[in-house]
């Protein structure tokens, strides 16, 4: 089944700063890549999702990539702000088969 | 739109005793999961239904937990006897149409003492 690793466990950042969070999958028929937020003691929310038809995906601050071929994907934000803090996981799926497989998550601190 | 509609939000109960979680998925969708979310942890499947038929339930430990989702809309998760082990959020979400977007319930959180 899929298995998906997802780095780093913690990231502190300044305000302002970029974050980068990146995940690594084991299926290549995966063809989903959603990533969730989830704010403490909230629900998990998605902010952006990339099938595996493009390479990258922009929304304002956030964008993600994702590199087929060396099964890994990743999420960029730009200009953190404080109420960027927050829980992130990544996740993947194939279309059609709706099983999502969580990556373990990454705790984002931004600092004002 | 009320999203997904979960109770109780925080259930304390004694090990061995059961316990119930109810979901009520957003109008339409005819996918629902249940997911396992451990502290410090990504949420893990349990099971998924489509309309009423569990699809997927291999994650679901069938000596203690047992799910039904009758007519195909709400869904109860149960667990009996429960145990010290359990303590976690149970996570509901339902998606539409294949598209793998899953909206999130708030979740339930059991603690078992």
């Amino acid at each position: 089944g899929e298995n998906v690793e997802q780095h780093p466990s913690t990231l502190s950042v300044q305000e302002g700063d970029s974050a980068v969070i990146k995940c690594t999958y084991s299926d290549s028929a995966s063809n989903y890549f959603p990533w969730y937020k989830q704010e403490l003691g909230k629900r998990p929310q998605l902010i952006i999702d990339i099938r595996s038809n493009v390479g990258e995906k922009k929304d304002q601050r956030i964008a993600v990539t994702l590199n087929k071929t060396a099964k890994h994907f990743s999420l960029h934000i730009t200009e953190t702000q404080p109420e960027d803090s927050a829980v992130y996981f990544c996740a993947a799926s194939r279309t059609g088969f709706q099983k999502l497989v969580f990556g373990t998550g990454t705790r984002l601190l931004v600092s004002p | 739109e009320a999203g997904v509609v979960q109770s109780p939000r925080y259930k304390i109960i004694e090990k061995k005793q059961p316990v119930a979680f109810w979901c009520n998925p957003i109008s339409g969708h005819n996918t629902l999961y249940w997911y396992l979310q451990n502290l410090g942890q990504g949420p893990e499947l349990l099971i998924r239904y489509e309309n009423e038929e569990a699809v997927d339930d291999s994650q679901l430990p069938k000596d203690r937990f047992s799910a039904e989702r009758l007519k195909g809309v709400d869904s109860t998760l149960k667990i009996q006897p429960a145990e010290l082990g359990d303590s976690a959020v149970y996570l509901c979400a339902s998606s539409s149409g294949g598209a793998n977007v899953l909206t999130f319930g708030a979740g339930s959180r059991l603690t078992v003492l």
